[in-house]
């Protein structure tokens, strides 16, 4: 069975400071993976994914996340924070059995 | 951009009483889900509909859960007596096909966040 987990319920930056969310996942096989974004009151906004193509994914708004086989890894990173990304962050494996399996989510934190 | 959309964005309701949840899926997409999200954990998988039956259930969604989609844009989700531990967020997502394939991205809904009093 696929797993997913954030290891940091919450984490705050400064503003132009570098992101990291960390995500590790168990599976069985090659996963796909993903990085959805929800911002207050918002729907769940896909990030980037990785589908067995290049090991580093470039998404929206500047972030991109590196598969790493041997470590079961697929962080997310942001060179440099901006207020706008203050938001809950999920990492998600896609099961072969058609549904979704989420992390618990990290919460980003921007301080002006 | 086309998304989906789901009503009411919230919805309270006595212990005991039916809902339904609406959800409007991206027009031409064929595979339709359920989530829910209780306050302060994951994010839940429920249920899969393509092809007008359910695909794949989770263990939570019993017989107290119905999905349907009752014409060609609406997918709802009946909760038939709720109870006070359904209290959580509904997401619907939909899926489509790429070249005849489906993809894997997911394109989610608001939610529609539910209390049961």
């Amino acid at each position: 069975a696929q797993s997913v987990t954030q290891l940091d319920s919450h984490v705050s930056v400064s503003e132009g400071t570098p992101v990291l969310l960390r995500c590790n996942y168990s599976s069985s096989y090659s996963p796909s993976l993903f990085w959805y974004v929800q911002h207050p009151n918002k729907g769940l906004q896909l990030l980037l994914k990785y589908t067995s193509a290049a090991t580093l994914v470039k998404g929206i708004n500047g972030f991109e996340a590196e598969f790493k086989k041997s470590e079961t890894s697929f962080h997310l990173t942001k060179p440099s924070a901006h207020m706008s990304d203050a938001a809950e962050y999920f990492c998600v494996v896609y099961n072969a059995g058609n549904m979704l399996t989420f992390g618990g989510g990290t919460r980003l934190m921007v301080k002006p | 951009e086309p998304e989906v959309t789901q009503t009411p964005s919230h919805q309270v309701t006595q212990m005991g009483q039916e809902v339904i949840l609406r959800c409007v899926p991206i027009s031409n997409h064929l595979y339709f889900y359920w989530y829910r999200q209780i306050l302060g954990q994951k994010v839940e998988f429920l249920v899969s509909f393509y092809n007008n039956e359910i695909s794949e259930k989770s263990e939570i969604f019993d017989d107290q859960f119905s999905v349907e989609r009752p014409d060609g844009s609406n997918f709802t989700l009946k909760i038939r007596s709720t109870k006070l531990e359904d209290s959580a967020m509904y997401f619907c997502a939909s899926r489509g096909l790429a070249g005849g394939v489906p993809y894997n991205e997911q394109f989610f809904g608001p939610g529609t966040r539910l209390t049961v009093l």
